[in-house]
């Protein structure tokens, strides 16, 4: 089925650190994309990936779209306590389909 | 910068009864969808809409959920006959291209009692 895996489902780290999660599908993608999550808010969009292969980067962030397009990955550098919130990975398995898929998230909690 | 807004922010309502939940998409957008989450899951979708018509819906969008563009500005989703299990968050979303990313709006938590 049009599954989408995010790991890990959460995380606690110390203020300063970096973070990496990713998501596996065993679907090919054309579309991925990153979103966060604050209680009581609706998705916001951070990063958009279109093509295998392709790196973007917005500020601290930094997502890729994998070679084989059935993953990505998606790293903070230098977490600082703005960043807590949900992580999601979502996208497009289809050609022309307009439906994202959603992974299941990461909650990531920080530390002071 | 331009936003989805979406109304009520909370509806709480009897199960049976009718809901309609509105969403005023980014005003040059022309692809509508609606995704729900319910408490704890993932976000998944319901519906897409272009051209005045439903182009993608998942199993979840059965004949009790229709959508309307009622005029230039709404985008709603209307829920027939409302059942315990449609308790969740709704999410409305808009893209100006069909493969460009989708904007959501901070949601309407329906809670049915």
């Amino acid at each position: 089925g049009q599954q989408l895996n995010q790991s890990p489902q959460s995380m606690f780290i110390q203020e300063g650190e970096d973070v990496s999660m990713n998501c596996t599908s065993s679907s090919i993608f054309n579309t991925w994309l990153w979103y966060k999550q604050e209680p009581g808010e609706g998705p916001v969009l951070l990063i958009a990936l279109y093509k295998a292969g392709e790196l973007t980067s917005n500020g601290r962030l930094t997502a890729q779209f994998g070679i084989t397009r059935k993953d990505s990955f998606l790293n903070i550098s230098a977490s600082i306590p703005s960043d807590v919130g949900i992580y999601f990975c979502a996208g497009r398995i289809i050609q022309g389909a307009q439906k994202l898929v959603f992974g299941q998230g990461t909650r990531l909690t920080i530390n002071p | 910068e331009p936003e989805v807004t979406q109304t009520p922010s909370h509806q709480v309502t009897q199960m049976g009864q009718e809901v309609i939940l509105r969403c005023v998409p980014i005003s040059n957008h022309l692809y509508f969808y609606w995704y729900r989450q319910i408490l704890g899951q993932k976000v998944e979708f319901l519906v897409s809409f272009y051209n005045n018509e439903i182009s993608e819906k998942s199993e979840i969008f059965d004949d009790q959920f229709s959508v309307e563009r009622p005029d230039g500005s709404n985008f709603t989703l209307k829920i027939r006959s409302t059942k315990l299990e449609d308790s969740a968050m709704y999410f409305c979303a808009s893209s100006d291209r069909e493969r460009q990313p989708q904007h959501f709006g901070d949601g309407t938590r329906l809670s049915i009692l």
